[in-house]
């Protein structure tokens, strides 16, 4: 699985939305880029992937360059409840019981 | 909204002491996981499971680790000898077809 870049931290005004950047240089034709959050050592959530359009779901926005070598997830209008760690893994398909491979993450702070 | 349930919340054990953590997986989700965060690090996958036998593991999932599905609902995680190092968020997770995996709350374990 292609390696991912992501900032250590972040902050977030509340109603403002949050865009965090994601690298991954070395992605292949067959990877998927998901984001999930962990809300302090709580389970982590999955919150959206994709492959090369952009998506959106009740959650947020996944935008991914065309060349596919980065992406950014945009909360829309963060909450103070959206304060979590952010991951962004790229996975293959290939493997059926394929695993996560969680980074270090970006630590979002959203401020009141 | 169906989701992955664990127990216990938090189990506290002595060194040397065999273990059972405990997962219900989503009902009609096919591939079940470990994952374990200690204290200030990352997520860690452990192991995947489809179809009654393990796919995947991890370097960490040794001899002292074991998975089992014993009733086609529950999933459990085994350490038959726990060590310090063992001391860990420990989080199951299920997916069906599709590729975003839900996990669940976590157990934390303490090993003293």
């Amino acid at each position: 699985d292609a390696k991912t870049t992501q900032p250590p931290s972040m902050d977030c005004a509340e109603g403002r939305a949050a865009n965090l950047p994601c690298n991954h240089s070395t992605i292949s034709g067959n990877e998927y880029v998901y984001w999930y959050r962990q809300i302090h050592s709580q389970g982590p959530q999955y919150i959206i992937h994709g492959l090369k359009n952009n998506e959106t779901n009740e959650m947020a926005s996944l935008i991914i360059t065309e060349d596919r070598k980065s992406s950014t997830l945009i909360l829309p209008h963060a909450t103070l409840r959206d304060t979590a760690v952010y991951y962004c893994i790229v996975r293959g398909v290939s493997g059926s019981a394929r695993q996560l491979t969680f980074g270090s993450g970006t630590q979002l702070t959203v401020l009141p | 909204e169906p989701e992955v349930t664990q127990t216990p919340s938090h189990q506290v054990t002595q060194m040397g002491q065999e273990v059972i953590l405990r997962c219900v997986p989503i009902s009609n989700h096919l591939y079940f996981y470990w994952y374990r965060q200690i204290l200030g690090q990352k997520v860690e996958f452990l192991v995947s499971f489809y179809n009654n036998e393990i796919s995947e593991k991890s370097e960490i999932f040794d001899d002292q680790f074991s998975v089992e599905r014993p009733d086609g609902s529950n999933f459990t995680l085994k350490i038959r000898s726990t060590k310090l190092e063992d001391s860990a968020m420990y989080f199951c997770a299920s997916r069906a077809t599709h590729y975003e995996q839900y996990f669940g709350p976590g157990t934390r374990l303490t090993v003293t």
